[in-house]
């Protein structure tokens, strides 16, 4: 049973518009949040993260919301730029646990 | 920094054959995971190492899979033998682990395809 879904395989979002990006979680104990982007034939980059004592975290264009009640985050990209053509990940940890579970991704298409 | 190393980037090989991928994390991290990327299962974490000892390796498929981590500097990933199913992208990542956070840092990928 997946533990972090990403429901949307894909996205396809106007260049300069808001792209966002939703994840949800099932379990309880996480209590860290990152979101990773990925170009073809290269590896996972760290984006941005929250900790599960805020429920926000802004970085430039980039800005991750947290709703611990629903157990749903969301990463949020304006303006949207070609460059962010990608796929984002999102993960979670916690339960005392190092390892990061990733949802299956969403891959975003920034069109010009 | 050079990043995380993964060698080779592509291997082909055939089933039954035994297949040994690698890795060097960055200098400092404590922590070493080794994920596994197919279309099916997305990224799942295979195994992890803190300071050299492997903590986890409940996603490991099976006992045809092993990982060492010898020293703070290599690890290896190994399938023996292989099977068509093990087709996959093999990522490696390191970290060092703070509390509470932790960012990983992945490399750029093992492509295994097993004929």
């Amino acid at each position: 049973d997946q533990q972090v879904k990403q429901n949307s395989p894909s996205l396809s979002v106007q260049e300069g518009r808001i792209s966002i990006l939703n994840c949800d979680y099932t379990n309880s104990m996480f209590d860290y949040f990152l979101w990773y982007k990925k170009y073809p034939a290269e590896g996972p980059t760290f984006l941005i993260s929250i900790s599960s004592i805020k429920d926000k975290n802004e970085d430039g264009r980039f800005t991750v919301f947290l709703n611990k009640s629903a157990k749903h985050l969301s990463l949020h990209i304006v303006p949207s730029q070609p460059g962010d053509s990608a796929v984002y990940f999102c993960a979670a940890k916690g339960g005392g646990a190092d390892g990061l579970t990733f949802g299956k991704g969403t891959h975003l298409i920034i069109q010009p | 920094d050079a990043g995380v190393i993964q060698s080779p980037r592509h291997e082909v090989t055939e089933m039954g054959q035994e297949v040994t991928l690698r890795c060097k994390p960055i200098s400092g991290h404590n922590s070493l995971f080794w994920y596994r990327q197919t279309m099916m299962r997305g990224l799942e974490l295979l195994i992890y190492f803190n300071n050299n000892v492997p903590i986890d390796d409940s996603g490991m498929p099976e006992d045809r899979f092993s990982a060492k981590m010898p020293n703070a500097s290599f690890s290896t990933l190994k399938i023996q033998p292989s099977e068509p199913r093990d087709s996959a992208v093999y990522f490696c990542a390191s970290s060092l682990v703070i509390s509470g956070a932790n960012v990983l840092t992945f490399g750029a990928g093992s492509r295994l395809t097993v004929l």
